[in-house]
C-alpha cells in the first residue's frame, strides 16, 4: 500500500515550457487535490476533484489545468511554465471530502522554473 | 470564510523542554481544525484533529492541542520534545459543511537542539 505517489520528484523547466505533474493514490480514494507550497505561503489549492469526472478550482488555478484520469490519478499540467510557479507541489487524497476528514499527502514535486 | 493564524514562524526549543505552537482561527460556523506535521522533504502527515466533543485532543508521538472556542484557538503541545520533532507544523480548519476546503495555516518551524 503506497498512499499517494508522484512524479517527478524533482523538475527544472525553461521559462514558456509545459509539463504535467503526475499523482496517483492506491486508497480507493473518492477526492483529491493539488496544492502548492511556497516559503512563508503555508499550502495553498490550486485545484480539487471531489469525484471522479469532476475537477474545479481552487484558490490559485490560474495558469494550470488539471485531469483526474480515472479514480486513481490526477494531473496537473503547467501549459506555458512561468518563474513564479517555482514552488513545491503536493497531492492530497481524501474518502469522500468531507470537511472533517483527515487528508493524505504525497512526497511532493519540486519545480524550478528558470 | 474562515482564516488560520499561525503566531509564531519559528519556535527554537531545547531537547526535552516542553514546547507550545500556537494557532488562531476565525470562522463564524461550526470548524473542524487539523494540525499536520511535515518532516524534511517530506510530504504532510495528520498530527490530530478535532471534530467534536472532547476540546482535548490527544495525536500522535506525543502531542496534544486543546480546542478553545471562546478564544477561537487550537495550541498543539507537547511536555518534552525530542531532536526528532524538529519539523515544520501546520494548523488548518475545515467548516462544517464546506466539503473540501481545508484551509491552513503558514507554518511554524519548530527547531529542536540538544
Amino acid at each position: 500500500n503506497a498512499g499517494v505517489t508522484q512524479t517527478p520528484k524533482f523538475q527544472v523547466l525553461k521559462t514558456g515550457q509545459s509539463m504535467t505533474l503526475q499523482c496517483a493514490q492506491d486508497m480507493n480514494h473518492n477526492s483529491m487535490y493539488w496544492y502548492r507550497q511556497d516559503p512563508g505561503m503555508g499550502l495553498r489549492l490550486i485545484y480539487y476533484s471531489a469525484s471522479e469526472g469532476t475537477t474545479d478550482k481552487g484558490e490559485v488555478p490560474n495558469g494550470y489545468n488539471v485531469s483526474r484520469l480515472n479514480k486513481r490519478e490526477f494531473s496537473l499540467r503547467l501549459e506555458s511554465a512561468a518563474p513564479s510557479q517555482t514552488s513545491v507541489y503536493f497531492c492530497a487524497s481524501s474518502l469522500t471530502g468531507g470537511g472533517e476528514e483527515t487528508q493524505y499527502f504525497g512526497p511532493g514535486t519540486r519545480l524550478l522554473v528558470l | 470564510a474562515q482564516s488560520v493564524t499561525q503566531l509564531d514562524s519559528q519556535v527554537p526549543v531545547f531537547e526535552e523542554a516542553p514546547v507550545e505552537l500556537r494557532c488562531n482561527y476565525s470562522s463564524s460556523v461550526s470548524v473542524y481544525l487539523f494540525w499536520y506535521v511535515q518532516y524534511p522533504n517530506q510530504g504532510l502527515q495528520l498530527l490530530l484533529k478535532y471534530l467534536s466533543g472532547s476540546t482535548l485532543v490527544k495525536g500522535i508521538n506525543g502531542f496534544e492541542a486543546e480546542f478553545n472556542k471562546s478564544q477561537t484557538s487550537f495550541h498543539l503541545r507537547k511536555p518534552s520534545v525530542h531532536i526528532s520533532d524538529t519539523a515544520e507544523y501546520f494548523c488548518a480548519v475545515s467548516e462544517d459543511g464546506s466539503g473540501y476546503a481545508l484551509n491552513f495555516g503558514k507554518g511554524t518551524s519548530l527547531l529542536v537542539t540538544p
